[in-house]
């Protein structure tokens, strides 16, 4: 079976650092792109960037360019998304997304179950 | 404020067709396609469409997807609550060929009430 495994939830306070994963299985990792999504609570889904496991072409949302950092591990079929510097505003659910195809723009066609991620002091 | 532009709710009745529309731009829909994705609540959103008119393996044939200009649209029929959910539809939008300034986009969601 195709499909993304994140982490069910972290919990940090402001400032503190954060890495999550996902990790792909059932199918070829390094053939297809994968995305990062956000969706604040209550809220409609933004796109994050994405990134080629096969050579880390990595493209941003210019909405969070700067902000987060996407990056993969091949090896383990894995890949993250991080913060240096987290703050309150950062509290949703984050999904990793696939590429239906080999292009940029194939759209996603599996989506992983999701990080909760709360941002609180 | 969506690139795309979706409206907030719809409603309907068991057995009606429904459609959801998506407006866009000649930079997004107008020049890529359109992909819809449905979402229930404290799950992941699923791929409903692809491609502006494909169904992936396991969506009943109720569901299609079609394209025309700068606006796409997504009918419902027969309409069962098993489908109130919120349904998103998403295209690439770039505004030179070189995919490398591209972005995907996502309309702002339609919630769908069966009533």
């Amino acid at each position: 079976e195709v499909q993304l495994t994140q982490p069910g939830v972290e919990v940090k306070k402001p400032g503190e650092s954060l890495k999550i994963s996902c990790e792909g299985s059932g199918y070829n990792f390094i053939n297809y792109w994968v995305g990062w999504v956000r969706q604040m609570p209550g809220k409609g889904l933004e796109y994050m960037g994405i990134i080629d496991p096969l050579d880390s072409d990595t493209r941003y949302s210019p909405s969070f360019h700067g902000r987060v950092t996407i990056s993969v591990d091949k090896s383990i079929t894995t890949a993250y998304l991080q913060w240096s510097s987290l703050n309150a505003s950062d509290t949703a659910m984050y999904y990793c997304v696939r590429s239906l195809g080999k292009n940029v723009n194939d759209g996603f066609d599996i989506w992983g179950q999701g990080t909760k991620v709360t941002v609180s002091s | 404020q969506s690139v795309v532009t979706q409206p907030p709710s719809i409603s309907g009745t068991p057995g009606q067709r429904v459609t959801i529309s998506c407006s866009g731009t000649s930079s997004n829909i107008g020049s890529n396609y359109v992909y819809w994705y449905q979402q229930f609540p404290g799950t992941a959103p699923k791929l409903l469409i692809y491609k502006n008119n494909q169904r992936p393996s396991g969506v009943p044939d109720r569901f299609s997807g079609s394209k025309s200009g700068t606006s796409a649209s997504l009918a419902i029929s027969g309409l069962t609550s098993e489908d109130e959910a919120d349904y998103f539809c998403s295209t690439w939008d770039a505004r030179w060929e070189d995919r490398r300034s591209g972005r995907w986009v996502f309309g702002g969601g339609t919630k769908l009430t069966v009533l």
